[in-house]
């Protein structure tokens, strides 16, 4: 059973980048057939999938516009884990974000949630 | 792309009843089709894929029926835990896509 583990800040100041972590236990970053992925929820816009990286390449979701251009998701073999980082952050960002793996393409395993405010 | 509308938005429900939720896409997907319940502020938890398939640790009165483009999922007797924003997901076209989400809430 694959386990994700989140970490990152709580709050981050307007203009600057949020960053947050996914451990992987029970599987790996760097397996061709796993999806890994993040998403968000916030009380304005509802669940929001955000984007994947996947056996080495990456998929970021057009529909949600408001992140398009400032987003980036990438895996860390050396540490079976990825990441999140989504630049010039705004109030606007403030949400739950999740990591989650996806197997023929189902999310079937979450990690436990970020809530990321943004504010001075 | 594939566009995937569920319906009702809202459903009202009495502990005890049946719900009885719709997710419709624009164009078949087969059975790669995925039901999620999530509760605010928890993470959201797989609980049907393949139309019709109760993942790990789902109770018995979740049931997912429907193939190509009319899928419904039914939660027989409904528990104070079920209450929830339950989203349907097709991933037979890329890219995936989620409908909007139904909110079961108690009557």
């Amino acid at each position: 059973q694959v386990q994700l583990q989140q970490s990152g800040p709580g709050l981050v100041k307007p203009s600057q980048t949020l960053s947050l972590t996914c451990a992987i236990s029970g599987d790996s970053v760097s397996r061709n057939d796993t999806a890994w992925n993040w998403f968000r929820e916030s009380p304005s816009r509802g669940l929001e999938w955000l984007g994947w990286t996947y056996s080495g390449s990456k998929y970021y979701n057009d529909h949600v516009r408001s992140v398009k251009s400032r987003i980036t998701i990438n895996p860390d073999t050396s540490k079976n884990q990825f990441s999140l980082q989504l630049n010039s952050v705004t109030p606007d960002d403030t949400a739950i974000y999740y990591c989650a793996a996806a197997r023929g393409g189902t999310f079937a395993s979450w990690g436990q949630g970020t809530l990321v405010t943004v504010s001075s | 792309e594939i566009v995937m509308t569920q319906s009702p938005a809202t459903l009202s429900v009495s502990p005890g009843e049946r719900a009885t939720l719709s997710c419709r896409a624009s164009q078949s997907v087969s059975s790669k089709l995925a039901w999620y319940q999530h509760k605010p502020g928890q993470a959201p938890r797989l609980v049907i894929y393949g139309a019709s398939t109760r993942a790990t640790g789902i109770p018995a009165r979740f049931s997912g029926s429907g193939s190509g483009t009319e899928f419904t999922l039914t939660i027989s007797s409904l528990q104070s835990e079920d209450f929830a924003v339950y989203y349907c997901q097709q991933s037979n076209a890329w890219p995936w896509a989620f409908g909007q989400g139904t909110k079961v809430e108690i009557k």
